[in-house]
């Protein structure tokens, strides 16, 4: 069954901290992405990655930065937890190409205190 | 700009209704590729449909079916005879064409809410 897994269902952390959310996809995609989802602000791209060491911003970079050593592995960081970084976190990817469309992770709660 | 508008946030019917939700978008390219996923309270958003901008034959599986029309620019979702387990957050996206990665482009997002 192939599937993208993020290493937290729920974390919480305290302002300032340096926090690190994982994903990991063994369908060996291309694409991998992070989102934050907030009420009534669907879906929000941060940051997404096409390939090893290759990194793009999305809509929302500020405060994060990701990290992709590894083709199944993509890496957010949060150099700096906020307040206004708590959320939910979506992890997502495909194979190269418009047609595929996104695998998605089961998301971590993320909730800085 | 490519972009997609879900107009309805939120839904609320009783059991066995039926509802549609709206999906409309806005695009220049020639080819692409339209997609819904379902989100239940668990989180996770699960893949339910994809269609391409060459075919506009409506889809139908099980109780869901899609109507697809580039004239209106639509991609419309209606749930038959509606369940409480079809109780999420329903997203429409688009591809993004501008640099064909596979990056997609979302709406907002509908809440429907089945009521038993």
């Amino acid at each position: 069954d192939v599937k993208v897994t993020q290493s937290s269902r729920y974390l919480v952390k305290r302002t300032g901290e340096k926090v690190f959310l994982e994903c990991v996809q063994d369908m060996d995609h291309e694409n991998m992405f992070w989102y934050r989802q907030d009420p009534g602000l669907g879906l929000r791209l941060i940051y997404f990655s096409y390939d090893v060491k290759m990194k793009e911003k999305g809509d929302i970079p500020e405060g994060y930065s990701v990290s992709r050593e590894k083709k199944e592995r993509f890496s957010l960081i949060l150099e700096s937890a906020s307040t206004n970084q708590t959320s939910m976190y979506l992890c997502a990817s495909s194979f190269w190409g418009a047609k595929y469309g996104y695998t998605f992770g089961s998301g971590t709660r993320l909730t800085v205190v | 700009a490519q972009k997609v508008t879900q107009a309805q946030t939120e839904i609320s019917v009783v059991e066995k209704e039926d509802v549609t939700l709206d999906c409309v978008y806005e695009t220049r390219d020639t080819t692409y590729y339209l997609f819904w996923y379902k989100q239940p309270p668990s989180g996770e958003l699960v893949f339910l449909i994809r269609r391409n901008s060459f075919d506009e034959q409506n889809e139908i599986s099980g109780r869901y079916s899609w109507n697809f029309q580039k004239s209106t620019s639509s991609f419309n979702f209606t749930i038959t005879a509606s369940q409480v387990v079809d109780s999420a957050v329903y997203f429409c996206a688009l591809s993004d064409g501008s640099s064909n990665t596979g990056k997609l482009i979302f709406g907002q997002g509908t809440t429907l809410q089945v009521k038993p």
